[in-house]
């Protein structure tokens, strides 16, 4: 059973277009949410990360957006570029380290 | 520091052997982290230690899959005996467990099990 629920599972984004990923979560006891990027043939590595007292977090080209209320919380990746293309996690965790991730969306941004 | 080290990177095995997998986490954290990736269950947490001490192994799927770390800076994950279905990327991860910081994951880059 998958504790957050993640999608869309793929997106095309042409060169400076904005990619939006969705995450939802059912345990209310989550208080930690980061994201991982992945590219092919590598290990996931930490993107950015939340806790739930702020609403949004910004670094560089990527924001997180955390709704509490609605359990959810989302990635905008601003001016997307080529080199963005990899495979994106959601995930959360009650103790910043059991983390339950995402299924993933694999992000690919056209020239 | 050279990251988290896993070996072997690839590792293609006959259904029964035994397979250990092997990880050096980076120097000075405390806590250790074992994955599985797979295109059908994503990627799964299988156990995690805290200062060489198996903290959480609800993850480990069956009593053929066994984690050991003997010291900080080593731990091995051991499937035996070994099936189709074990066949995955397996992710070792390292943090060092600070209080009050986001305590990233530090991944190593995976090994590869084909099991045949």
């Amino acid at each position: 059973q998958q504790q957050v629920k993640q999608s869309p599972q793929s997106l095309i984004v042409q060169k400076g277009g904005i990619s939006i990923i969705n995450c939802a979560y059912e345990n209310t006891a989550f208080d930690y949410f980061p994201w991982y990027q992945q590219f092919p043939g590598k290990g996931p590595a930490l993107l950015i990360a939340i806790r739930p007292d702020v609403s949004e977090k910004k670094e560089g080209r990527f924001t997180i957006s955390f709704n509490k209320s609605a359990k959810q919380f989302s990635l905008h990746i601003m001016d997307s570029q080529p080199g963005d293309s990899a495979t994106y996690f959601c995930a959360a965790s009650l103790n910043d380290y059991k983390l339950s991730f995402g299924a993933g969306t694999t992000v690919t941004v056209r020239a | 520091d050279a990251g988290v080290i896993q070996s072997p990177r690839h590792e293609v095995t006959e259904m029964g052997q035994e397979v250990t997998l092997r990880c050096k986490p980076i120097s000075g954290h405390d806590y250790l982290f074992w994955y599985r990736q797979t295109m059908m269950r994503g990627l799964e947490l299988l156990i995690y230690f805290n200062n060489n001490v198996p903290i959480d192994d609800s993850g480990m799927p069956e009593d053929r899959f066994s984690a050991k770390m003997p010291n900080a800076s080593f731990s091995t994950l051991k499937i035996q005996p070994s099936e189709p279905r074990d066949s995955a990327v397996y992710f070792c991860a390292s943090t060092p467990g600070l209080a009050n910081a986001y305590n990233e994951q530090f991944f190593g880059p995976g090994t590869r099990l084909t099991v045949l």
